[in-house]
């Protein structure tokens, strides 16, 4: 079984601050990770995953995130806000043996501040 | 890239009513379709995992005679929402996971929602 914690319901950053959303995970087998963002009345975009290989993993738009066992965390990170990153951004799970059935963590609304 | 659609993208019923949900992959065969539910200002929960030729596995508190699935094709799923009533107003996202491929691997493909609303 999977789940995931996302810390912080809202996020607000300046426009060119450092984005930082937080994301714990729980699994009881290797787990596959991903972050989607998603526009009001829109589906899911892929922003980046981690399967197995490399921890840190680049996305698109500039994200990134890092995948920490030792911590069961996968933190997504942008170096410099932009307008357009306001936005909700989910985490989410799934088993090697289960791959597509995502558990979702609640959702972190960011908002940008010029 | 893969798409996944989804038909329509907004529809409302009157209560009582049953309404179906179309997901569609464009680009790909699909095996295996999954169904979320996504309430106002709230994250994506697992409905359903929709397999192609077979009976649709729902989650734990989701009634199967509610939420009818089926999966006739490698392309597409539908989901049927029987007897709506208010309650059932939500946004439902279908995603699509295409099969291995050599090099590639598993990917996940998520529609574009279906935003029903129940009157």
């Amino acid at each position: 079984a999977q789940s995931v914690t996302q810390l912080g319901s809202h996020v607000s950053v300046s426009e060119g601050a450092l984005v930082l959303l937080r994301c714990n995970y729980s699994s009881s087998v290797p787990p596959y990770l991903f972050w989607y963002v998603q526009y009001p009345n829109q589906g899911l975009q892929l922003l980046l995953k981690y399967t197995t290989g490399a921890t840190l993993v680049k996305g698109i738009n500039g994200f990134e995130a890092e995948f920490k066992k030792s911590e069961t965390s996968f933190h997504l990170t942008k170096p410099s806000a932009h307008m357009s990153d306001a936005a909700e951004y989910f985490c989410a799970v799934s088993g090697a043996d289960s791959w597509g059935k995502f558990q979702f963590g609640a959702g972190t609304q960011v908002v940008v501040t010029p | 890239g893969a798409v996944v659609s989804q038909h329509p993208s907004r529809v409302i019923c009157k209560s009582g009513t049953s309404v179906k949900i179309e997901c569609r992959s464009l680009d790909f065969q699909a095996t295996t379709m999954f169904w979320y539910r996504q309430f106002p200002k709230k994250s994506l929960m697992l409905m359903a995992t929709s397999n192609e030729g077979s009976k649709a596995t729902y989650e734990q508190g989701v009634e199967k005679d509610k939420f009818l699935i089926n999966h006739a094709s490698l392309t597409l799923s539908t989901l049927t929402v029987t007897s709506a009533h208010p309650e059932d107003s939500s946004f439902y996202i279908c995603s699509a996971r295409r099969p291995l491929l050599a090099g590639v691997g598993n990917e996940q493909f998520f529609g574009p929602g279906t935003r029903l609303t129940v009157l």
